[in-house]
């Protein structure tokens, strides 16, 4: 079946744009997370949906970022007036569960480079 | 804000040897999950361990969540060159928040 998808895969825009990541989760997974990785390291928690509610946005860096999953499926994360340390691997994970400690299925990410 | 400290950050070692990943906080997690991660790939849940000093085997591969739980380790056995990789842990706090380590890149040659 359909794994994680997201779009772009590679995106390069200016400082000062505003960039918007796609997330695809696999069809009824009900958690959905956000997450942004640096090369050779863990990702890092962004925000947590759980179906079209937003749970937690605690590691959301400031209010450049948000993020959305109007109908529980798809989710866009929003970064407004890039920067150039918004450059990273951004990373979406879906669960079929909303109980921690279950698997999490990651997408091949999106590289965001901020010029 | 990682919580979770993992050792060694680098490991190359030589085909058939052995060797152990820590994975360290000063929490208490519910859960605890090992994932490999390759090149280009997003991160691949190895186990999942629940119970303080609870032990897993994956093949050659052995898990353990510590008795207070706030630590885990990982060893390999006889390592092989498909085990190269990066290797994370990460604890679950409550009900849905994954905190991740930092990481530990192992690269097994032939």
């Amino acid at each position: 079946g359909a794994g994680v998808s997201q779009s772009p895969r590679y995106k390069v825009t200016k400082r000062g744009q505003d960039v918007a990541l796609r997330c695809d989760p696999i069809s009824g997974h009900v958690s959905l997370y956000w997450y942004r990785q640096a090369l050779g390291q863990g990702p890092e928690f962004l925000t947590y949906f759980n179906y079209e509610a937003q749970q937690d946005k605690s590691g959301l860096p400031n209010d450049r970022f948000s993020a959305e999953r109007p109908e529980g499926s798809i989710s866009t994360l929003t970064i407004q007036r890039t920067e150039q340390r918004d450059s990273a691997m951004y990373r979406c994970a879906s669960s079929y569960t909303t109980s921690g400690g279950y698997e999490q299925f990651f997408g091949p990410g999106t590289r965001l480079t901020v010029l | 804000t990682q919580l979770l400290e993992q050792s060694p950050q680098f490991l190359s070692i030589q085909e058939g040897e052995n060797l152990t990943v820590y994975c360290n906080s000063s929490s208490v997690f519910s859960s605890l999950q090992w994932y490999r991660q390759e090149p280009g790939e997003g991160p691949v849940l190895l186990v999942t361990v629940v119970t303080g000093g609870e032990v897993k085997k994956l093949k050659r591969l052995t898990f353990q969540f510590g008795d207070a739980r706030k630590d885990s380790s990982l060893h390999i056995t006889a390592a092989q060159p498909g085990d190269t990789g990066l290797y994370l842990c990460a604890g679950v706090r409550g009900t849905y928040k994954y905190i991740f380590g930092t990481g530990t890149r192992l690269k097994v040659l032939a």
